[in-house]
């Protein structure tokens, strides 16, 4: 069965331009997760769906970053005015349930120049 | 979050069990203990998980101490697609409205497997 799918796969943007990036994630899960992943840093979360609660966006590292998910599917990252520390690998995970394993996407590599 | 101490690196041969360790001394009574790991440019993969007693499924054996101050990941054979970055992960269970969901990852332990 399919996975979770992340588009674009590579994302190369000016400094102070916005980029949306998008998770489909696994059909039926109620929980999604955005994390991300920079050179030689570990996974960091970044923010969290489940179901039709409040999203938990604690992990979000400034107002430049939302993101949403609409229908209780597919989910959207947004970063506006993009700086040359937001470059990092953009991770998405779902799970049926939150407290079960979450299976990731490949990710989206955004370099910002 | 509670914290985990991982050693940076391991090495191990093809077709030799690995066994790669973890502290976790302020575990509370009710977190669960989760690893995952990452292969080289893609995303983490569920390992395994436990609470108290040591678990087996297909990729992975995990021993948990009695205290459950430590565990530890064990595969019992090595192969080269094992080399990859492994993650021990504290998780405390599900409760209603709070976000128990996220996964806090160290920096894992970098697993080199030579042929």
């Amino acid at each position: 069965g399919a996975g979770v799918s992340q588009s674009p796969s590579n994302k190369v943007t000016e400094k102070g331009k916005d980029v949306e990036l998008r998770c489909d994630p696994i059909s039926g899960h109620t929980a999604l997760y955005w994390y991300r992943q920079s050179l030689g840093q570990g996974l960091e979360f970044l923010i969290y769906f489940q179901g039709n609660s409040a999203p938990d966006k604690s992990g979000l590292p400034s107002d430049r970053f939302s993101a949403e998910r609409t229908g209780g599917s597919v989910s959207t990252l947004t970063i506006q005015r993009t700086q040359q520390e937001d470059s990092a690998v953009y991770l998405c995970a779902s799970s049926f349930g939150s407290s079960n394993e979450q299976f990731f996407g490949p990710g989206t590599r955004l370099t910002v120049l | 979050d509670a914290k985990t101490t991982q050693p940076n690196s391991m090495e191990s041969n093809e077709e030799e069990p690995v066994h790669l360790p973890c502290n976790h001394s302020t575990i509370s009574g009710t977190d669960y203990i989760h690893w995952y790991r990452q292969l080289p440019s893609q995303g983490p993969e569920y390992v395994i998980h436990g609470l108290t007693s040591n678990v087996n499924n297909r990729m992975a054996s995990l021993a948990i101490a009695e205290d459950r101050k430590s565990s530890t990941l064990i595969l019992h054979r090595a192969t080269l697609r094992d080399a990859a970055v492994y993650y021990c992960i504290l998780r405390a269970p599900t409760t209603g409205g709070t976000s128990y969901g996220k996964l806090t990852f160290g920096q894992g332990t970098i697993l080199t497997v030579h042929p």
